[in-house]
C-alpha cells in the first residue's frame, strides 16, 4: 500500500530552527509537495521537490532523497505565525496526490 | 484575489437532509478535486474531474455525488448526510494531471450535521 509518515506533533521556540521529516512509500514518484495548514483553514502551497537536493525559499527549505524515500521541511527564524500543521504529499505514478496526516507545529515564545 | 472559492464557508445541515457545497475557480484549470478532511487527518480524495471526465475513488460512498457543469464550477452533493460526514470539505484545482502542477485549494467548507 501507499504510505506517508510524518511526526504527529512538534514543539519549537520562537526564533529557532525546526526540521519536519517525511518518509514515503508510494507506487511511483512524480514529485513531493509541502503544504501549510492553519487550524480551520485550507492548505497553502509551500514547496515542491522532484529532484534530489535542497530547495530554498526564504525562511523555508525543503530537501528530497528519492533513494531513501525521505524529505524534510526546514523552517528557520521561527515566528509565532508559523504555528500550523505541515502536510507532506507525494504525487504517485498515476499523478494522484497521496497525503500525510500532517505535523502540528507548536511555537512557544 | 481569491482563485478558488468555496461557498458557503460554514454549513449546518440536518441528519438526512441533502446538502450541496459549491466551488468555483478563476484559474481555468482543467482538473478539479474534492477532498474530505477530518480533524488531524490527511485530506481524503473523494473524486476528481479531469476536464469533463469524472473519476470516483473506489472507497467514496454512494452518498457523495459531484457535478461539473463547466470549467469554472464544481459541486459536491451529499444526498443523505450522516453524523460521520461532518468534516471540512476542500476543493482544489490544478492544471493538467501531472507535471509540476501544484494544487490550489479553496478555503474549505466546514460541514456540521445535527
Amino acid at each position: 500500500g501507499q504510505n506517508i509518515d510524518q511526526p504527529t506533533e512538534m514543539t519549537a521556540t520562537e526564533g529557532a530552527i525546526v526540521q519536519i521529516n517525511c518518509t514515503y512509500q508510494t507506487s511511483g514518484f512524480n514529485g513531493l509537495f509541502w503544504y501549510q495548514q492553519h487550524a480551520g483553514e485550507a492548505p497553502t502551497f509551500l514547496s515542491y521537490n522532484v529532484l534530489d537536493g535542497l530547495e530554498e525559499k526564504g525562511r523555508f527549505s525543503s530537501f528530497l532523497s528519492r533513494s531513501k524515500g525521505y524529505s524534510y521541511l526546514l523552517l528557520k527564524e521561527l515566528q509565532m505565525k508559523d504555528s500550523a500543521s505541515y502536510l507532506c504529499a507525494v504525487r504517485d505514478s498515476n499523478y494522484q496526490l497521496i497525503w500525510g496526516a500532517g505535523t502540528k507545529l507548536i511555537i512557544k515564545p | 484575489d481569491a482563485m478558488v472559492i468555496q461557498n458557503p464557508r460554514y454549513q449546518v445541515t440536518q441528519f438526512g437532509k441533502p446538502v450541496t457545497l459549491s466551488c468555483s475557480q478563476t484559474l481555468n484549470h482543467n482538473v478539479m478535486y474534492w477532498y474530505q478532511q477530518k480533524s488531524s487527518q490527511a485530506p481524503k480524495l473523494l473524486f476528481h474531474y479531469y476536464d469533463k471526465d469524472f473519476n470516483n475513488e473506489a472507497d467514496t460512498p454512494d452518498n457523495f455525488q459531484s457535478r461539473r457543469p463547466n470549467t469554472s464550477f464544481c459541486f459536491l452533493d451529499i444526498r443523505s448526510p450522516g453524523l460521520g460526514d461532518a468534516a471540512m470539505y476542500l476543493c482544489a484545482t490544478s492544471k493538467d494531471g501531472g507535471g509540476v502542477s501544484k494544487a490550489f485549494f479553496g478555503q474549505g467548507t466546514r460541514l456540521t450535521v445535527v
